[in-house]
């Protein structure tokens, strides 16, 4: 068990519906990444958070959105979903601002489905 | 453009047949090189970080060294328990994210 938790384990929605994804991270961890992982594109970073600020951003589509609250948990938030959204989401943590000695902690994932 | 590739996509092993898995990389200025390990429906669990060419790594059955153009994951006498995805990652200087190969499928039959 990492000590990253997420949920809903499972998703399932349908074209134009808005999900909400949620991660905690491990106690102690500032920063909080999300990822997404299709079987075309593999593991793509999506956007990092540290101490409740955005610290870094990857290949984010607009319709997505993510932040961190003051507890340090995080929601990722998927607006006007299309078929191609549909992969494995995950969260993942670390305990600094994402130096290269800082080991990430991942989440389980969250399988979301579009129909 | 950053790219991580790894090879072989898939790989069948008996077990105690050693093998190596390679990541070979371009990036402009490496932070550091990464290997995790991915069960099925599970996240990626952290193995090693390599910084510099010619640093080596080992846990148990596996070895990671780096070039500066590659990594290689050398198994030792796998075990069933072993197979896995096993997933490269590259850091850039000055960047955050991590950018990941596709993976190596490994499978280890007894």
């Amino acid at each position: 068990d990492s000590g990253v938790t997420q949920t809903p384990k499972h998703l399932i929605t349908a074209t134009g519906q808005r999900v909400t994804l949620r991660c905690s991270p491990r106690s102690g961890d500032l920063s909080v990444y999300w990822y997404q992982q299709s079987l075309d594109q593999g593991l793509q970073f999506l956007i990092q958070y540290y101490n409740g600020e955005e610290r870094a951003k990857g290949n984010i589509l607009e319709r997505f959105s993510a932040q961190q609250f003051p507890d340090l948990h995080s929601e990722l938030n998927l607006s006007s979903l299309e078929l191609g959204d549909s992969a494995l989401y995950f969260c993942a943590s670390s305990v600094g601002r994402g130096q290269s000695n800082e080991k990430l902690f991942f989440g389980s994932g969250t399988q979301l489905s579009v129909l | 453009e950053d790219q991580v590739t790894q090879s072989p996509e898939a790989l069948r092993l008996q077990e105690g047949e050693s093998s190596s898995l390679n990541c070979s990389y371009t990036v402009s200025g490496l932070r550091g090189l990464f290997w995790y390990r991915q069960d099925p429906g599970k996240g990626p669990e952290f193995l090693f970080t390599l910084y510099s060419a010619g640093e080596e790594k080992e846990k148990e059955r596996l070895k990671a060294t780096l070039t500066k153009k590659e990594s290689f994951l050398h198994i030792t006498a796998p075990k069933p328990e072993d197979s896995a995805t096993y997933l490269c990652a590259v850091q850039k200087e000055y960047g955050n994210k991590l950018v990941f190969g596709a993976g190596t499928i490994l499978r280890v039959k007894s």
